[in-house]
């Protein structure tokens, strides 16, 4: 089982939707959580930090479900520049004590 | 304020021939990790640091090695490349283990 899953998507919303983004994690240890943000031929980069107790960022909200052992990323109002890959990180479940990443949830945000 | 800076950004290698990746960050993070970017597989730890002179390994570290001599400095060695090798690879360094991270823009690599 991988450490991390995300549905690669593809999403395609229409601007100003709302759309949700859902991430498992296989270490129930695990008490650092992230998305990041890719685009296209670009490097990753931390979008948001993902709290016990969730966390909003203007329209980024990110929660975390500790029983079901996922974490998501709610965007509302939703931007043509917010059109990239979403990837989610958890803290894997080896001795290494690394930072797992997910492939990534592709999002196209259609005029 | 630089951040991570990769070079190169762009490599052709034979199969067989040798490189090194260099990452330099002006952040003084102690923490400064090499992934690897490949199509269905997300990113992948190959070595990491936790400062100044240590190195572990990661996910998937055969092929590779690595070196810390100063603290703002992580170099990535290719000993002899494979077509397998092909890949995109980041660097990335945070101020603390569980910290967010800063990544460098990325080298493709090709090995023919």
């Amino acid at each position: 089982r991988k450490e991390v899953e995300q549905d690669p998507g593809p999403f395609n919303v229409p601007e100003g939707a709302t759309v949700a983004f859902n991430c498992t994690y296989s270490n129930s240890a695990s008490q650092s959580f992230f998305w990041y943000r890719q685009d296209c031929r670009k490097e990753p980069k931390l979008l948001m930090s993902v709290y016990s107790s969730g966390n909003e960022d203007g329209r980024f909200t990110a929660q975390l479900n500790r029983a079901s052992q996922y974490i998501s990323l709610l965007i509302r109002d939703s931007k043509l520049s917010d059109s990239a890959t979403y990837l989610c990180v958890a803290k894997g479940s080896n001795t290494g004590n690394q930072f797992y990443f997910g492939t990534g949830t592709s999002l196209t945000v259609i005029p | 304020n630089a951040g991570v800076t990769q070079t190169p950004k762009f490599r052709v290698l034979k199969t067989g021939q040798s490189m090194t990746l260099l990452c330099a960050q002006d952040m003084n993070h102690e923490y400064m990790y090499w992934y690897r970017q490949d199509p269905g597989m997300g990113l992948r730890l190959i070595h990491y640091s936790v400062g100044e002179g240590t190195t572990a390994k990661g996910e998937v570290p055969d092929g590779y090695n690595v070196s810390r001599l100063k603290k703002q400095n992580f170099l990535l060695g290719l000993e002899s490349a494979a077509p397998s090798q092909t890949s995109v690879y980041f660097c990335a360094s945070s101020e603390d283990r569980d910290g967010g991270y800063t990544f460098g823009s990325g080298t493709r690599l090709t090995v023919v």
